[in-house]
């Protein structure tokens, strides 16, 4: 069984610029969860997603959205990027089922953005 | 709102010896999910363990256990025999009605 995949893994923009990640989740997987991880700020909630709608979202500016597909497959863009937007973007899948309490969360390796 | 607290920057332990690593946090959903995270240096979040709210147990999962106490809301994860491939960043972590929360992390490094 596939784990999670995000692509790319590596990706250096420049201010200014916009760009998407994409994720895809473990097969059968409805939930798909994006965070921000830097060494200051430690792990944050981007936003998830579940069936196509977004049904949470953390506390980060309009620049960051997002979306999912019929499929489960997820994509994350951030536009007009700051200096402060380079970190580890890591996107996690979930059955996502009504008992959030016990839906494990299955991470991919990630995609370091670096914005120079 | 929930949040998590781990207060131990980094531990270093020998090799085959036990290590816990400290968890504590606060929430108001009467039902929650508690796991815990291993991060090497690449980067990948590893799933560990995990302990539900009403579970009577305490979850353990080969080397790894999760001493849950509820009433203390310390999930402490304890791994049994250090090996040198645990060296890592590990993370606790909480998911109740919403989102999963993280602790900001601990660095354990196991010494031969």
């Amino acid at each position: 069984k596939a784990g999670v995949t995000q692509t790319p893994r590596y990706l250096i923009k420049t201010r200014g610029q916009q760009v998407t990640l994409s994720c895809s989740p473990i097969s059968g997987h409805r939930s798909v969860s994006w965070y921000q991880q830097t060494p200051g700020q430690g792990l944050q909630f981007l936003f998830e997603y579940f069936s196509e709608t977004q049904r949470n979202k953390g506390n980060f500016p309009g620049r960051f959205s997002g979306r999912q597909f019929s499929n489960s497959r997820s994509e994350m863009n951030v536009s007009t990027l700051e200096l402060g937007d380079s970190a580890l973007y890591l996107c996690a899948s979930s059955l996502g089922g009504q008992n959030l309490g016990g839906a494990e969360a299955f991470f991919g390796q990630g995609t370091r953005l670096t914005v120079v | 709102a929930q949040k998590i607290t781990q207060t131990q920057p980094g531990m270093f332990v020998q090799e085959k010896e036990a290590v816990t690593l400290d968890c504590t946090y606060d929430t108001s959903d009467p039902s929650y999910g508690l796991f815990w995270y291993k991060q090497p240096s690449s980067g990948e979040m590893i799933f560990l363990i995990y302990q539900g709210s009403y579970d009577q147990q305490n979850a353990t999962e080969g080397r790894y256990s999760l001493n849950f106490q509820k009433a203390r809301k310390s999930a402490n994860l304890v791994i049994s025999a250090s090996q040198l491939g645990d060296s890592a960043m590990y993370f606790c972590a909480m998911r109740g009605r919403s989102k999963l929360v993280f602790g900001k992390g601990m660095k354990l490094t196991v010494n031969p």
